[in-house]
């Protein structure tokens, strides 16, 4: 089974800050995903990477950043936490490929921010 | 521009039913990928149907079928003969790029409850 772990369910940090949220997986996939989910707005991406080293900005990318020195692992960082970055936040993964099925994300079981 | 779109926040069906969750999607991408998720209130996003932009034919996973129209690029589900542990909220999400480079993007989800 695929796993995709987040180190953190819950965590209280405060404003000001750094923030590090890290996601491993254990399927070697190439593609690392972070989004934020809020009520009513949906999944929303932040940062994506489909290589090591690799990133690309999501839809909302300002007052993040991230990190993938190793395939497995991909962190994204807060760099001055504020509170409305209160938010759930899911990493997922998944295998590249084209047109083809079994290409679906994994999600880890989400962090819960609250940035006081 | 929003690149994937659900216009129904919520939507109730009775037990037994069939329901279909709308969804709309944006790309100039010639290969792109539809998929639907069910995250149920435990927050686990859980899998449920994939449709590739050249598939001929609409997908279907047991209960779930994909209403596929290229055209009006709308990718509808279908759940049939709906039960009270289909109440959740779904989300249908666009993967965007080929190969290596892949961006997964999501909508605002919408929340099915299943009435008795």
């Amino acid at each position: 089974d695929v796993k995709v772990t987040q180190s953190s369910r819950y965590l209280v940090k405060r404003t000001g800050e750094k923030v590090f949220l890290e996601c491993v997986q254990d399927m070697d996939h190439e593609n690392m995903f972070w989004y934020r989910q809020d009520p009513g707005l949906g999944l929303r991406l932040i940062y994506f990477s489909y290589d090591v080293k690799m990133k690309e900005k999501g839809d909302i990318p300002e007052g993040y950043s991230v990190s993938r020195e190793k395939k497995e692992r991909f962190s994204l960082i807060l760099e001055s936490a504020s509170t409305n970055q209160t938010s759930m936040y899911l990493c997922a993964s998944s295998r590249a490929g084209e047109g083809r099925r079994g290409t679906e994300a994994f999600f880890g079981q989400g962090t819960r921010l609250t940035v006081v | 521009a929003q690149k994937i779109t659900q216009t129904q926040p919520g939507m109730f069906v009775q037990e037994k039913e069939a329901v279909t969750l709308d969804c709309t999607y944006d790309t100039s991408d010639p290969s792109y990928g539809l998929f639907w998720y069910k995250q149920p209130s435990s927050g686990e996003m859980i899998f449920l149907i994939y449709q590739g932009s050249y598939d001929q034919q609409n997908a279907t996973e047991g209960r779930y079928s994909l209403n596929f129209q290229k055209a009006r690029k709308s990718a509808n589900l279908v759940i049939s003969a709906s039960q009270l542990g289909d109440s959740a909220m779904y989300f249908c999400a666009m993967r965007e790029g080929g190969g290596g480079y892949q961006k997964v993007t999501f909508g605002t989800g919408t929340k099915l409850q299943v009435i008795p």
